[in-house]
């Protein structure tokens, strides 16, 4: 699988919008954009994925870029709830190997 | 329906001891796969298993091992427990394995 690279942290202020970036620039054609989080201590949270079209659910947007080198997932109105670990996955769907390889990911903090 | 279940949710054992968790997958869904999380190495594949068989391993010794039965539920075994087997241990389910996974709360060891 392509490997991310994420921004280790960021802030971001109650009720606006987080824009989480994440490169993945060796992603292949059949390469999914997947986005989990992980709030303190509990398992992860599936939130969103994409293929090369942008997509959109009741958690987050995901806007992947024409070239599919990066995404961003977007938390539209933040809340304190909203704090966690966030990590971008690319991974392979049509494949033998079902694994999902965990990077640092971005630590955002929800500020009042 | 209900999420991905794992029992017990905390655990303590010492050295040299083994230990037993289980996981009960969302309804319907045929693959489980374990994790294990590290503040050091963070998230970590274990194994993969889709109708009793286990599909794909990471790079753990042999004292992890798992199972699965027919009703899909698995459990991962740890012989000879080492200080360092202290972790957070999560389970994810799909519906066969290439589609997203959903993981459950976790199961907290430590080892003492």
């Amino acid at each position: 699988d392509a490997k991310t690279t994420q921004p280790p942290s960021m802030d971001c202020a109650e009720g606006r919008a987080a824009n989480l970036p994440c490169n993945h620039s060796t992603i292949s054609g059949n390469e999914y954009v997947y986005w989990y989080r992980q709030i303190h201590s509990q398992g992860p949270q599936y939130i969103i994925h994409g293929l090369k079209n942008n997509e959109t659910n009741e958690m987050a947007s995901l806007i992947i870029t024409e070239d599919r080198k990066s995404s961003t997932l977007i938390l539209p109105h933040a809340t304190l709830r909203d704090t966690a670990v966030y990590y971008c996955i690319v991974r392979v769907v049509v494949t033998n190997d079902y694994k999902l390889s965990f990077g640092a990911g971005t630590t955002v903090t929800v500020r009042a | 329906k209900a999420g991905v279940t794992q029992t017990p949710r905390y655990l303590i054992k010492t050295r040299g001891q083994q230990v037993t968790l289980s996981c009960s997958p969302i309804s319907g869904h045929r693959s489980v796969s374990w994790y294990q999380q590290t503040p050091g190495q963070g998230l970590q594949f274990l194994f993969e298993y889709f109708s009793e068989t286990q599909r794909n391993k990471g790079n753990f010794p042999g004292r992890f091992s798992g199972r699965q039965f027919s009703n899909s539920r698995s459990e991962m075994n740890v012989s000879t427990l080492e200080l360092g087997d202290s972790a957070l241990y999560l389970c994810a389910s799909s519906l066969v394995g290439r589609e997203t996974q959903y993981f459950g709360p976790g199961t907290r060891l430590l080892v003492l």
